[in-house]
């Protein structure tokens, strides 16, 4: 049973296009967040929410934006895509913030043309 | 089901001593594996990564060691400071892809 499920696996849209991204986690855990993986390598972290405060990176265009209809789901969504969004974006939970596990998603790989 | 596997959520180490961070994996298609610290309520940072055609990758006082046939990797940090205390994620990615698949995490707590 999945822990974190993002869906869809893949995305391709063009570009002015409003997307989302939906992630659903049933650990129960607080905590939410949404990363962007823009190489191999480097993860950048958009936004972390629980019940009670969303903290959001100042640097994440406002086309950007996180909703979550409940504790247990945090959805992306994103207005007027560009190029420059193509990446992967990764959903993950923790109990608490900056939590001992945090349980990530498999990703959603956006392909913006 | 869970390709990248970190089974132990925690682990304390003493000031200078070596700390040993293990991770599993099921898929043997991942061919690159990749090593991330990450602080409270910051976004994973890359660490140190190695590739399947290696055993072994060092940087500094950070090593990792890929057993293939074992489906296992270890990072060890020697000798550890109170400034790795952190969460460390593993990671793999499978041949032709970027895509990355995480464990779950281990917190290491390096007291003095």
């Amino acid at each position: 049973d999945t822990a974190v499920s993002q869906t869809p696996k893949y995305l391709v849209t063009q570009m002015g296009n409003d997307k989302s991204i939906k992630c659903e986690q049933n650990l129960g855990h607080d905590t939410m967040y949404w990363y962007k993986q823009d190489s191999k390598k480097f993860l950048k972290i958009m936004f972390s929410y629980n019940n009670k405060e969303l903290i959001i990176n100042e640097t994440v265009p406002n086309r950007f934006s996180p909703k979550s209809p409940d504790k247990a789901h945090l959805n992306l969504h994103i207005n007027s895509l560009e190029l420059g969004d193509s990446a992967v974006y990764f959903c993950a939970s923790s109990q608490v913030e900056g939590g001992t596990e945090a349980f990530f998603g498999q990703g959603t790989r956006l392909t913006v043309v | 089901d869970q390709q990248v596997k970190q089974n132990s959520p925690s682990l304390s180490v003493q000031e200078g001593r070596i700390s040993i961070l293990n991770c599993d994996y099921t898929n043997s298609m991942f061919d690159y594996f990749l090593w991330y610290k990450k602080y409270p309520a910051e976004g994973p940072t890359f660490l140190i990564s190695i590739s399947s055609i290696k055993d072994k990758n060092e940087d500094g006082r950070f090593t990792v060691f890929l057993n293939k046939s074992a489906k296992h990797l270890s990072l060890h940090i020697v000798p550890s400071q109170p400034g790795d205390s952190a969460v460390y994620f593993c990671a793999a990615s499978e041949l032709y892809t970027d895509k990355l698949i995480f464990g779950t995490g281990t917190r290491l707590q390096v007291f003095p």
